[in-house]
């Protein structure tokens, strides 16, 4: 069974800074991961997605995610905040080998202060 | 563009009562899903599909059913609504199960009073 956590319920930076949104996954095979946004009152959106290959994968919007089997981790990032990054980030992790189910973790809350 | 869309926005309901949530999507997808997602937690899945005219139960089906009369639509269906399944509520498609990007309605806000 995968599971997955985001430790962090909440995060606060200013607009420009940079920031890290933590996701540690539990999963002995091999894993499909991705990352989703949801801004207030609307469905969650796909930002990016990790499978194999190149462990920094980038999404839309200037995120960027890197994939750790070391530290089963795959930790979103991005350089340059802007006000309208403000919503709450899903992390979420399914078994490679197929079949239906994804699970997301609780989420990080993400506010940028102008 | 390919879109899922839900009916109703929001709707509250009484103990007791029979409530439908309803799901279309125009993405020509094979898998749909059913989530609730509570205040200040991520998402818990209650039932899916993969194909017509058939459904499975998910990690917490109890208190819901579901059904999928064609490819496009999906619904979840409460028989007896209660206190407890106040939520929102996200019907979800996706391509080919886990390995694909789901796409996501706007929700539906359900209050059981």
């Amino acid at each position: 069974t995968q599971t997955v956590s985001q430790s962090d319920a909440h995060v606060t930076v200013f607009e420009g800074d940079s920031v890290e949104l933590r996701c540690n996954y539990s999963y002995g095979g091999s894993i499909y991961l991705s990352w989703y946004i949801q801004h207030h009152g609307h469905g969650l959106q796909f930002l990016l997605k990790y499978y194999s290959g190149n462990p920094v994968v980038q999404g839309v919007n200037g995120f960027e995610a890197e994939f750790s089997k070391s530290d089963s981790s795959f930790h979103l990032r991005k350089a340059s905040v802007h006000w309208s990054d403000s919503a709450v980030y899903f992390c979420a992790v399914s078994a490679g080998t197929g079949g239906y189910k994804v699970v997301f973790g609780s989420g990080t809350r993400l506010l940028v202060s102008p | 563009e390919a879109a899922v869309t839900q009916s109703p926005r929001s709707k509250v309901a009484v103990t007791g009562g029979k409530v439908t949530l309803s799901c279309h999507q125009t993405n020509n997808h094979d898998y749909m899903y059913w989530y609730r997602q509570d205040t200040g937690h991520g998402l818990r899945l209650i039932h899916y599909s993969y194909v017509a005219d058939s459904t499975e139960k998910g990690d917490i089906p109890d208190g819901y059913k579901a059904s999928r009369p064609s490819q496009e639509n999906f619904s979840l269906i409460l028989e007896l609504a209660s206190l407890s399944q106040t939520a929102v509520y996200f019907c979800a498609s996706s391509d080919w199960g886990a390995y694909a990007e789901q796409f996501f309605g706007p929700g539906t806000r359900l209050t059981v009073l």
